[in-house]
């Protein structure tokens, strides 16, 4: 399944399903971007991170894509799982004022079906 | 290694009373950020301590307050507190405040209630 950033905020799929999340990012000067996974009643959680002079970053079952020219984003999960359901955050990181501060969008939230 | 740790974990509170919010970062992590998360949206960004000094601030009003303590935990005080307050309050750790790429660790939030 694939989602369209802000537009679709809920993403369904099957379980064994590849999933694709995306995200819009807003300030050309961000070069540092993260996904984070937030289950219900819990803080968000560390997936992968990508710097903006990568395009693609691959970790375990997670692939994370970047496009500098469109400013977009995506996060791809291989063979979800019902674990992977939860609300998935991109956040850009841009410097301000010596600090890195990242930035959250609205979030998509993933269920997975078995 | 014990990871962000929030206190309390929920909190009902009447508007216009004051809240303060406690944190303890992540081992080896000196500096902690405050969010604001609305239900249904994005952790909003308040601000960020290192050294014990406010470095960041996001765009949330004077009421919204904080401190670092020398062992690097932190507080974050809500006064004269209105029903739009209601929220989890995120607390974030990391290690370095600046030309680092290094993510934030959050803890579970403080699910705040004001009635």
């Amino acid at each position: 399944g694939e989602n369209v950033g802000l537009h679709l905020p809920t993403l369904s799929v099957q379980e064994g399903d590849n999933s694709i999340i995306n995200c819009a990012y807003s300030n050309s000067a961000s070069d540092y971007f993260i996904w984070y996974k937030q289950e219900s009643g819990k803080g968000p959680q560390f997936i992968i991170d990508i710097r903006s002079n990568m395009d693609k970053r691959q970790g375990q079952r997670v692939t994370v894509l970047l496009n500098k020219t469109v400013k977009h984003l995506s996060l791809q999960i291989a063979a979800t799982q019902p674990g992977d359901s939860a609300v998935y955050f991109c956040a850009e990181n841009r410097a301000s004022g010596g600090s890195y501060i990242p930035t959250f969008g609205r979030g998509t939230s993933l269920i997975v079906h078995p | 290694d014990a990871g962000v740790t929030q206190s309390p974990t929920h909190l009902i509170k009447t508007r216009g009373q004051q809240v303060t919010l406690r944190c303890s970062p992540k081992s080896g992590h000196d500096t902690v950020s405050w969010y604001q998360q609305a239900l249904g949206q994005g952790p909003q960004f308040i601000f960020q301590y290192y050294e014990e000094e406010e470095r960041q601030r996001g765009n949330f009003p004077d009421r919204f307050s904080g401190h670092q303590f020398p062992n690097y935990s932190s507080e974050l005080n809500v006064n004269a507190l209105l029903l739009g307050d209601s929220a989890l309050y995120l607390c974030a750790s990391s290690l370095y405040p600046a030309g680092d790429y290094s993510p934030l660790h959050f803890g579970n939030g403080t699910r705040l209630t004001v009635t």
